[in-house]
């Protein structure tokens, strides 16, 4: 079955320090790719996306995620970490003729000051 | 332009009682879906609907879950009885694009946290 994998549900970094989010999923056939955001006692908002095109995709709030197809990879980066990145962050995944996204289960961002 | 809403953004029931949540999507969208996000989980399409006919209820428990969307607008979802596990948050979210395998972003409602005691 198709899935998405998030690799560490809980992550901390350092307030500056350089965010890396995993995310990988199983396929063959290049997706969409998504990542969203979701702070507390809020929906999800979404940050990128990566649909066609340049592999590099930058998104709101200083994230950028890259998609590397021979890694089946879709990792999301930010280089200096801020307190306001502090949320649940999720991968998701929908494949070409699919009607639905997939999620991964979802990584929390802790800053530390 | 106004988001996504939904109500109520809680509810605490006890186990077998019936409960039901309202969703009201971005206008003009013609795809809205269902979700639950179990604690610890990402979410999970329950139901998805292109104006008011069903795309995918495959994950949809229809023995106890029902959805409408009449008039293709807003949407209602029933839990009829719950059950503990029921216990999580749906979220609604809509599209302007339709199905197949085209893309479309999806806007997110708040939720509603759902406890089932």
């Amino acid at each position: 079955a198709q899935s998405v994998t998030q690799l560490g549900s809980h992550v901390s970094v350092s307030e500056g320090a350089l965010v890396l989010l995993r995310c990988n999923y199983s396929s063959s056939v290049p997706p969409y790719l998504f990542w969203y955001v979701q702070y507390p006692n809020q929906g999800l908002q979404l940050l990128l996306k990566y649909t066609t095109g340049a592999t590099l995709v930058k998104g709101i709030n200083g994230f950028e995620a890259e998609f590397k197809k021979s890694e089946t990879s879709f990792h999301l980066t930010k280089p200096s970490a801020h307190m306001s990145d502090a949320a649940e962050y999720f991968c998701a995944v929908k494949w070409p003729g699919a009607q639905k996204l997939v999620f991964g289960q979802g990584t929390r961002l802790t800053i530390n000051p | 332009e106004a988001g996504v809403a939904q109500s109520p953004r809680y509810k605490i029931i006890e186990k077998r009682q019936s409960v039901a949540f309202w969703c009201n999507p971005i206008s003009g969208h013609a795809t809205l879906y269902w979700y639950q996000q179990i604690l610890g989980q990402g979410p999970k399409l329950l139901i998805q609907f292109q104006n008011n006919g069903v795309v995918d209820d495959s994950q949809l428990p229809k023995d106890r879950f029902s959805a409408e969307r009449l008039k293709g607008v807003d949407s209602t979802l029933k839990i009829q009885p719950a059950k503990l596990e029921d216990s999580a948050v749906y979220l609604c979210a809509s599209s302007s694009a339709g199905g197949g395998g085209g893309f479309g972003e999806q806007y997110f409602g708040p939720g509603t946290r759902l406890t089932v005691t």
